[in-house]
């Protein structure tokens, strides 16, 4: 495909529920990104991955949060035992380099709802 | 810290008038700047962006930005706005780390007929 892709799109957990939401880049770009967007918010980055490698994982909000990227493409952020407070839109972004600058692009995210 | 602000919650333009969006950020350094747009269902999508140089930089879709930095701003504007640009915007910064995106709260524009 020419864009992001995430899946799924929507997801509606039970609280203490495990999730998985997936991300598909665009192919060959080596960074990636998640972000947290509650509603009426903007985007808050949480993890950050050049290659397989993930540099920086500062804005994960707690150790129920777990990203990955095992081989350098597609990347799953998988949050355990769902809290109300999980409930937003995950997004996930690409860029082609490494650099100050690169043009991240986004996919459509997934509205994630924890009951 | 780089912080950004987007003062206006939500904007209602006319079809045809002229729109500004404001944003005031805080960074110590020379930052980019972004402007991002975001409609219904749909990813963020970039407008524009300011690295250095002219500090009036063109996006797409009839955008432009104005970077001033005695007041820390960086509003966008369009001459005439179009239904299509009902949407969200967002104000972004990103300071020394390249991975350090920090995105405003928003701006919901409305767009009369």
């Amino acid at each position: 495909g020419a864009g992001v892709s995430q899946s799924p799109r929507y997801k509606v957990a039970k609280r203490g529920q495990d999730v998985a939401l997936r991300c598909d880049p665009i192919s060959g770009h080596v960074s990636l990104f998640w972000y947290q967007q509650a509603l009426g918010q903007g985007p808050e980055f949480l993890t950050y991955f050049q290659n397989e490698a993930q540099l920086d994982k500062s804005g994960l909000p707690s150790d129920r949060f777990f990203a990955e990227r095992p081989e350098g493409s597609v990347s799953t952020l998988k949050i355990q035992r769902t809290q109300q407070e999980d409930s937003a839109v995950y997004l996930c972004a690409s860029s082609s380099g490494a650099e100050r600058g690169n043009e991240q692009f986004f996919g459509p995210g997934t509205r994630l709802t924890v009951l | 810290a780089q912080s950004v602000t987007q003062p206006d919650i939500h904007i209602t333009v006319s079809e045809g008038a002229s729109l500004e969006l404001r944003c005031n950020y805080s960074y110590g350094a020379t930052p980019y700047l972004f402007w991002y747009v975001q409609s219904p269902g749909q990813g963020l999508q970039l407008l524009l962006k300011y690295f250095s140089g002219d500090t009036l930089v063109q996006g797409i879709k009839g955008f432009e930005a104005e970077f001033k930095r005695s007041q820390s701003s960086f509003n966008l504007r369009k001459p005439s706005v179009h239904w299509s640009d009902a949407a969200e915007y967002f104000c972004a910064v990103e300071g020394d780390s390249y991975d350090k995106v920090i995105f405003g709260p928003g701006t919901s524009l409305s767009v009369i007929p």
